[in-house]
């Protein structure tokens, strides 16, 4: 058990660049949540899958915020056009399908938009 | 709908003392809780949580909570702080089919020399 790795840990864009970023979930976790975290807040929820499906989008979720999970596996959330109100961590998490609310983090993707 | 409030953005106690992190929630479901430590430029770590069973908790590093329905309160303590308890705490709430996390804003706790 690896536990939940994430990829880039930092990134540096400028204004109206696109950006990606990668999570590779526990192995044998169908859920996997993504959230987002700005200074002096807590976590926000943006989107969950169940496997390969997405099964929820929070309203932060904007048109230019698009998250994919091909094969249930891996999941990948992309930004297009940043702003400089999207600089913030981004969190990814994953459970397993029975369980009681735990979610496994990792460490997160730091988003600086310049 | 659920959320959680937790009282004091900032908590400073010297090194042996109390420590009382305090979190109120609000679910139209028979919640489950949570406390999660953070670490600078790290991920959240679960301290402990909280799933209908016994009404107090103990996790790790010493950390205990207690759930009290009728305050709807799950207040993080620890008899005797030290150094590295110093992080951000958050208590969460989970309720509902994709057991979503919903965060309050998080507790910034200082322990002093």
């Amino acid at each position: 058990d690896t536990g939940v790795s994430q990829d880039p840990r930092h990134k540096i864009t400028k204004r109206g660049q696109n950006v990606t970023f990668r999570c590779d979930p526990i192995s044998e976790h169908n859920r996997l949540y993504w959230y987002r975290q700005t200074l002096g807040q807590g976590p926000e929820f943006l989107t969950y899958f169940q496997n390969e499906a997405q099964l929820e989008k929070s309203r932060l979720l904007s048109d230019r915020f698009s998250a994919e999970r091909p094969k249930g596996s891996f999941s990948t959330l992309e930004i297009q056009r940043t702003e400089q109100g999207d600089s913030a961590m981004y969190l990814c998490a994953s459970s397993p399908t029975l369980n009681t609310g735990e979610l496994f983090f990792g460490e997160g993707s730091r988003l600086t938009v310049l | 709908a659920q959320s959680v409030t937790q009282l004091g953005s900032h908590v400073s106690v010297s090194e042996g003392a109390l420590v009382l992190l305090r979190c109120n929630y609000s679910s139209s479901v028979p919640p489950y809780l949570f406390w999660y430590v953070q670490y600078p430029n790290q991920g959240l770590q679960l301290l402990l949580k909280y799933t209908s069973a016994a009404t107090l908790v103990k996790g790790i590093n010493g950390f205990e909570a207690e759930f009290k329905k009728s305050e709807t309160s799950f207040h993080l303590t620890k008899p005797s702080a030290h150094m590295s308890d110093a992080a951000e705490y958050f208590c969460a709430v989970s309720g509902g089919s994709n057991y979503k996390l919903t965060f309050g804003k998080g507790t910034l706790l200082t322990v002093n020399p």
